[in-house]
This record gives C-alpha cells, sequence and structure tokens, in this order.
C-alpha cells in the first residue's frame, strides 16, 4: 500500500525554467511533508518542509504547495539550474504518538535539467 | 547542520556472514534513529525505529532475527545483518531526527552487497 505516490519517475526541464515536482499522498493522518533530494550511493539531502496548517511554504528557489483536500503537494523550482538535477522525494509524517518522527517517502522523480 | 555518519560506506560479505553497519549522530544527540533500506530506483522503505536504552520497534514484514538492531549510545545505533544472503543486498540508510521536529538528518549510506 503506497500511501505517499510520486507517479512521474522522472522529468526533464530547460535550465532557467520552472520545475514542478508532484507528491500526493493517502493517508489523512499525514500532517507535515518533507521534500529531500537525493543523489545516488548518498543519503537525502533535506530540501523544504511545510505543516498541514499551511499552503506554501518558500525558501529562496523552492517552494512547496500543500493541496489538503486533494491530498496533494508539489515542490517548484524556479529558475532550475543544471546542479537541481537528482532525484526528489516526497516524504510525509503524522504528528505525534508512535508514529513521531517516521517517515514515509515517495517512489521518488528523477530530475534532470539540461543546460 | 547536524551531521550523520555511517560506517562503512560499501561492504561486501558472503552468504551466510554477518555484518554490522554503525550510524552515528556527530554534534547531536538521538534517542531515536531510523533504518531504511533502498532497492535500485525505488523509495525508501522504513524497516525499523532505534530506541536508545530500549528495543527497537520493527516495521511490518521486516524480520527482527535478521536485522538487529542495538542503540547502545545517544550518538550511536548499530544494524546487523545476521546469515546475509543475496537478496538482502540493498543500499541501508539510517536517520536521526531532531528533537521536537520532523526534521531528519539522514546518513550517508551503506551499500551492502552480499556474494
Amino acid at each position: 500500500d503506497q500511501q505517499v505516490k510520486q507517479n512521474s519517475p522522472s522529468l526533464s526541464v530547460q535550465e532557467g525554467r520552472i520545475s514542478i515536482l508532484n507528491c500526493d499522498y493517502t493517508n489523512s493522518m499525514f500532517d507535515y511533508f518533507l521534500w529531500y533530494k537525493k543523489y545516488p550511493a548518498e543519503g537525502p539531502t533535506f530540501l523544504i518542509s511545510i505543516s498541514s496548517i499551511k499552503d506554501k511554504n518558500e525558501d529562496g528557489r523552492f517552494t512547496v504547495f500543500l493541496n489538503k483536500s486533494a491530498k496533494h503537494l508539489s515542490l517548484h523550482i524556479v529558475p532550475s539550474q543544471p546542479g537541481d538535477s537528482a532525484v526528489y522525494f516526497c516524504a510525509a509524517s503524522a504528528l505525534g504518538g508512535t508514529s513521531y518522527g517516521k517517515l514515509t517517502f515517495g517512489q521518488g522523480t528523477i530530475l534532470t535539467v539540461h543546460p | 547542520g547536524a551531521v550523520v555518519s555511517q560506517h562503512p560506506s560499501w561492504v561486501i560479505c558472503k552468504s551466510g556472514t554477518s555484518v554490522k553497519i554503525e550510524c552515528r549522530s556527530l554534534d547531536f544527540q538521538a534517542t531515536t534513529m531510523f533504518w531504511y533500506r533502498q532497492f535500485p530506483k525505488q523509495s525508501l522503505m522504513l524497516m525499523a525505529t532505534s530506541n536508545e536504552g530500549s528495543k527497537a520497534t520493527y516495521e511490518q514484514g521486516v524480520e527482527k532475527d535478521k536485522f538487529l538492531i542495538n542503540h547502545a549510545s545517544l550518538t550511536l545505533s548499530t544494524l546487523t545483518v545476521t546469515s546475509a544472503h543475496p537478496e538482502d543486498s540493498s543500499f541501508y540508510i539510517c536517520s536521526a531526527p531532531v528533537v521536537r521536529t520532523y526534521e531528519q538528518y539522514f546518513g550517508p549510506g551503506t551499500r551492502l552487497t552480499v556474494t
């Protein structure tokens, strides 16, 4: 049962353009969402997160949008740079209880930014 | 930012032998650490939660006797793959959450190959 889904396995974008990575979730208990960037044979690196009480969070070139009613979030990267090329994972967490801190990851989307 | 290290970064072992992987939080204390496994081109799957001073909690489908977890101190958790088989070959990643937040810092991962 894939509770967090990234339906696009890959995305190719031209340098300078916007990259939009999408993520859907099914578990309504999730209330905190994170995006991680990962290179091969390395651990994920935290990018940006958003709490369910917000619908947008921005950090430099990265913006995450959350649509709770649709159980959908997206990561926007503007402008995209070749160094952004990596695998991007969406992750979700539930508040408190025994699930505190446990992350459920999506399958990842390979982003390639062409010069 | 916080740093989490893993050792070794890669290991090759023969079937039937056991392998120990260490996860250390270098500049903060972690009462909880998480162990993930990633197959090629797939998502990170949570295997277990390592708890300092108590038993680890395992996710459904993960064999406790095969993947032994010991949280020896506030900065060290170890994962021992016992009686390794080729199907245990994978990329193992640990993470440590920052207390009272949802952020997690990931180690660089350990590539295990069982021949």
